[in-house]
C-alpha cells in the first residue's frame, strides 16, 4: 500500500500566520490523486482540495494545495481562528485508499 | 442537503458480530459509490471499505477484508457494514461518506456522517 507521511506532527502558529503543512508518499501517486481534508474536535472531516489543488465547493482560496509525485503541500495563507484544526492528506490513485497521520495546526 | 446518518454502533464482545447502518438524504443515492472509514479513538483515519453505486463492485481495507461485508439498499436509501469476528483492534468511530464521483469511483468523499462508534471488549 502507499504509506503517507505527514508533517509536522503539530504546528504552532498565531492567527494571520502562514501554514505550510507536508504530506510525503512511499511511492508516487497516480496522476493527481491526493486530497485533503479538515477535522475539527468532535466533529466529521470534510473535503479541502483534491485533484492537488482542487478546491472543494465553498472552501476559501486563502487554502491551497501543490506538489507533485511524492511530495504534496496544503498552504493556508494566513490563519483565521476557524482554520485550527487537525489536517490529513490522503491518497486515491491505487487500492487499497490511504490517508496521513495527520497534522494539527493549533494556536 | 446531502445528508448522511450512521447507527448501529454500541459495545459488542471480541468474536461476535455487528451491523451498522448509514441513512442518506438529499441527494441520488443509488448513482453514488459510499464509502466506510473509521477513526479509532485519539487516532487518525482509517479508510475501511467502499461500493459502488450498484453494489455490483467493492474493495476493501486489508485489516478488514473477509471479516467485514459492505451492502446497500437503494429502494431503502441505506447503506449497510456488516462486522464479524470482531476484535479490540476493530474499536473506532466508523464514518459513512459519499464519494464524489457520479455512476463512477472519484474515490475522494464528502461528506460524511457524523459517525457512530464501536467498542469492541476483550
Amino acid at each position: 500500500e502507499n504509506v503517507l507521511t505527514q508533517s509536522p506532527g503539530t504546528l504552532s502558529l498565531s492567527p494571520g500566520e502562514r501554514a505550510t503543512l507536508s504530506c510525503r508518499a512511499s511511492r508516487s501517486v497516480s496522476s493527481t490523486y491526493l486530497a485533503w481534508y479538515q477535522q475539527k474536535p468532535g466533529q466529521a472531516p470534510r473535503l479541502l482540495i483534491y485533484g492537488i489543488s482542487s478546491r472543494a465547493t465553498g472552501i476559501p482560496d486563502r487554502f491551497s494545495g501543490s506538489g507533485s509525485g511524492t511530495d504534496f503541500t496544503l498552504t493556508i495563507s494566513r490563519l483565521e481562528s476557524e482554520d485550527f484544526a487537525v489536517y490529513y492528506c490522503q491518497q486515491y490513485g491505487s487500492w487499497p485508499l490511504t490517508f496521513g497521520g495527520g497534522t494539527k495546526v493549533e494556536i | 442537503q446531502v445528508q448522511l446518518v450512521e447507527s448501529g454502533g454500541g459495545v459488542v464482545q471480541s468474536g461476535r458480530s455487528l451491523r451498522l447502518s448509514c441513512a442518506a438524504s438529499g441527494f441520488t443515492f443509488s448513482t453514488y459509490g459510499i464509502h466506510w472509514v473509521r477513526q479509532a479513538p485519539g487516532k487518525g483515519l482509517e479508510w475501511v471499505a467502499v461500493i459502488s453505486y450498484d453494489g455490483s463492485s467493492t474493495y476493501y481495507a486489508d485489516s478488514v477484508k473477509g471479516r467485514f461485508t459492505i451492502s446497500r439498499d437503494n429502494s431503502k436509501n441505506t447503506l449497510y457494514l456488516q462486522m464479524s469476528t470482531l476484535r479490540v483492534e476493530d474499536t473506532a468511530v466508523y464514518y459513512c461518506a459519499k464519494d464524489l464521483g457520479d455512476y463512477y469511483y472519484a474515490n475522494y468523499f464528502d461528506p460524511w456522517g457524523q459517525g457512530t462508534l464501536v467498542t469492541v471488549s476483550s
